[in-house]
């Protein structure tokens, strides 16, 4: 069973429209994160949830909008796309959020193209 | 504020060589610092990681690394490179912050290429 998982994959889309992504982890644990990587590798943390709770919202567009309907699941809406939005949005989770030297367990990214 | 720099961001080694890729980090607290690894289209997963005591860790895939605080540095090495270690390679500095919560930042990743 895949530990954290994403979907979709690759999402392929017009400017304008509004998209999801969704993700689930089997591990149990408590915290869940979504980084997005941009086209040159850089990775940066968009959200992180503890418990159903936001606890990081660094700064992202009011267009993206985290949900985390129970402590397994956080999902992703984004809305009227934008080109910029292109880019691998990983979704991640730790074990609490109290751990400073947590590992983080990462999906296997779902990859957008804004056309 | 903490962060990391990545010197280099492609390094190229030939198969059974040394392989060496660097990592400075910037932090106002003793730092807790860890190297992961990317392969093609996949997630990033965890090679090692220093939190306190021993300054030399071992990681997984034959993969170490060196906390040196006098250089804030925490280079990543392998004796011998093989082709299967062709990734991206990550360094990422954690800290606590106001509320208890930690917060990762990641380097900008150096791309290893294994020559045979």
């Amino acid at each position: 069973d895949t530990a954290v998982s994403q979907t979709p994959k690759y999402l392929v889309t017009q400017m304008g429209n509004d998209k999801s992504i969704k993700c689930e982890q089997n591990l149990g644990h408590d915290t869940m994160y979504w980084y997005k990587q941009d086209s040159k590798k850089f990775l940066k943390i968009m959200f992180s949830y503890n418990n159903k709770e936001l606890i990081i919202n660094e700064t992202v567009p009011n267009r993206f909008s985290p949900k985390s309907p129970d402590k397994a699941h956080l999902n992703l809406h984004i809305n009227s796309l934008e080109l910029g939005d292109s880019a691998v949005y990983f979704c991640a989770s730790s074990q609490d959020w109290e751990t400073v030297a947590g590992e983080l367990f990462f999906g296997e990214g779902s990859r957008l193209t804004v056309l | 504020a903490q962060s990391v720099t990545q010197l280099g961001s492609h390094v190229s080694v030939s198969e059974g060589a040394l392989v060496l890729l660097r990592c400075n980090y910037s932090s106002s607290v003793p730092p807790y610092l860890f190297w992961y690894v990317q392969y093609p289209n996949q997630g990033l997963q965890l090679l090692l990681k220093y939190t306190t005591g021993a300054t030399l860790v071992k990681g997984i895939n034959g993969f170490e690394a060196e906390f040196k605080k006098s250089e804030t540095s925490f280079h990543l090495t392998k004796p011998s490179a093989h082709m299967s270690d062709a990734a991206e390679y990550f360094c990422a500095v954690s800290r606590s912050l106001v509320g208890g919560y930690q917060k990762v930042t990641f380097g900008t990743g150096t791309k290893l290429q294994v020559i045979p």
